[in-house]
Formats: structure tokens, C-alpha cells, sequence
């Protein structure tokens, strides 16, 4: 089957640096999404990877390796607005969108 | 700009009754989808479309149908409420006819409570 694992739940604290990881078992492999979702709220793109290697975008980051089938997704200088989760998404082979649980991230003061 | 807008946002809903959750986008995309996200899982696909006229079953179809007689709208049918359709519904839009092309826009949510 398909497998898309994320941690639960995460904790930082304000203007530090977490990393959450993303590791995927699928059917072919046509990119791989994140999103941020606040509580209530619909997913909201962040970022997309295709190739191996690290893609930056102001204060998040978002890494690939296909060969491990593993990502993260970076984020720095942590603000309480980015208290959320954040949902890992693969395309697979059918390019149809398999989705992870979500890892909620909570930010402490 | 309006972007993907689903209308109720909340409903409850008895046992057996029927209803139609309406999602429109204002943006020209081909594909459209519905989820459901239940806690504890990732979001579910229940039906998608590729454009008018066009749509296919996802993960969990069974007990909802749609329709997209036009580019814009695509409604969900709930047949025969259960509650085991107790959710959130998400609406979502791409630009392309397949996910290799960029981000999903979503509304806004729909939370369905069946008793």
C-alpha cells in the first residue's frame, strides 16, 4: 500500500529553528507538496519538489531525496502565527494526491 | 478575488436526508476535487474531475455523486446521509488537468455533522 508518515505533534519555541520530516512508500513518484493548514482554516500551498535537493523560500525551506523517499520541511526564525499543521502530499505514478496525517506544530513563547 | 468558494459551511443533518454541498471556482481550472478530512488521517479524495463533463471516482466514493456540467461548478451529493460521513469537505481547484502542475486552491470547508 501507500504510506505517507509524518510526526503527530511537534513543539518549538519562538525564533527557533524545527525541522519536520516526511518519509513516503508509494507508486511511482511525480512530486511532493507541503501545506500549512490552520486550525479551521483549508490548506494552503507552501511548496513543491520535484528534484533532489533543497528549494528555499523566505523563511521555509523544503528538502527532497527520492532515493530515500524522504523530505522536511524547514522553518526559521519561528513566529506564533506559524502554529499550524503541516501536511505532506505525494503524487504518485496515477498523479493522484496521497496525503499524510498532518504534524501539528505547536509554538511556545 | 473570490477563488474557490463552497457554501454551507456548516450543516447537520439527520440520518437518511440528502443534500448537495456546491463548490464554484472563478479562476478557469480544469480539475477539481472534493476531500474529506476525518482527525488522525490524511485527507481523503472522494470524486475529481478533469474538466466539464468529465469526472472519476477517488478513494472513497461510495455514497456521494457528482456532477461538472460546466468548468466552474461542482457539486457533491450526499445520497443517503450516514454517520460515518460526519466530516470536513474541501473543495479544491488546479490549473492543469492533472496534479504535475502546481499548487491546489481550496475553499474554505464545509463541516458536515450527521446524527
Amino acid at each position: 500500500g501507500q504510506n505517507i508518515d509524518q510526526p503527530t505533534e511537534m513543539t518549538a519555541t519562538e525564533g527557533a529553528i524545527v525541522q519536520i520530516n516526511c518519509t513516503y512508500q508509494t507508486s511511482g513518484f511525480n512530486g511532493l507538496f507541503w501545506y500549512q493548514q490552520h486550525a479551521g482554516e483549508a490548506p494552503t500551498f507552501l511548496s513543491y519538489n520535484v528534484l533532489d535537493g533543497l528549494e528555499e523560500k523566505g523563511r521555509f525551506s523544503s528538502f527532497l531525496s527520492r532515493s530515500k523517499g524522504y523530505s522536511y520541511l524547514l522553518l526559521k526564525e519561528l513566529q506564533m502565527k506559524d502554529s499550524a499543521s503541516y501536511l505532506c502530499a505525494v503524487v504518485d505514478s496515477n498523479y493522484q494526491l496521497i496525503w499524510g496525517a498532518g504534524t501539528k506544530l505547536i509554538i511556545k513563547p | 478575488n473570490a477563488g474557490v468558494t463552497q457554501t454551507p459551511k456548516f450543516q447537520v443533518l439527520k440520518t437518511g436526508q440528502s443534500m448537495t454541498l456546491q463548490c464554484a471556482q472563478d479562476m478557469n481550472h480544469e480539475y477539481m476535487s472534493w476531500y474529506r478530512q476525518d482527525p488522525g488521517m490524511g485527507l481523503r479524495l472522494i470524486h475529481y474531475s478533469v474538466g466539464a463533463g468529465i469526472t472519476d471516482q477517488g478513494e472513497v466514493p461510495n455514497g456521494y455523486n457528482v456532477s461538472r456540467s460546466t468548468t466552474e461548478d461542482f457539486p457533491l451529493r450526499l445520497l443517503s446521509a450516514a454517520p460515518s460521513q460526519t466530516s470536513v469537505y474541501f473543495c479544491a481547484s488546479n490549473q492543469g488537468d492533472n496534479l504535475n502542475t502546481g499548487e491546489l486552491f481550496f475553499g474554505e470547508g464545509s463541516r458536515l455533522t450527521v446524527l
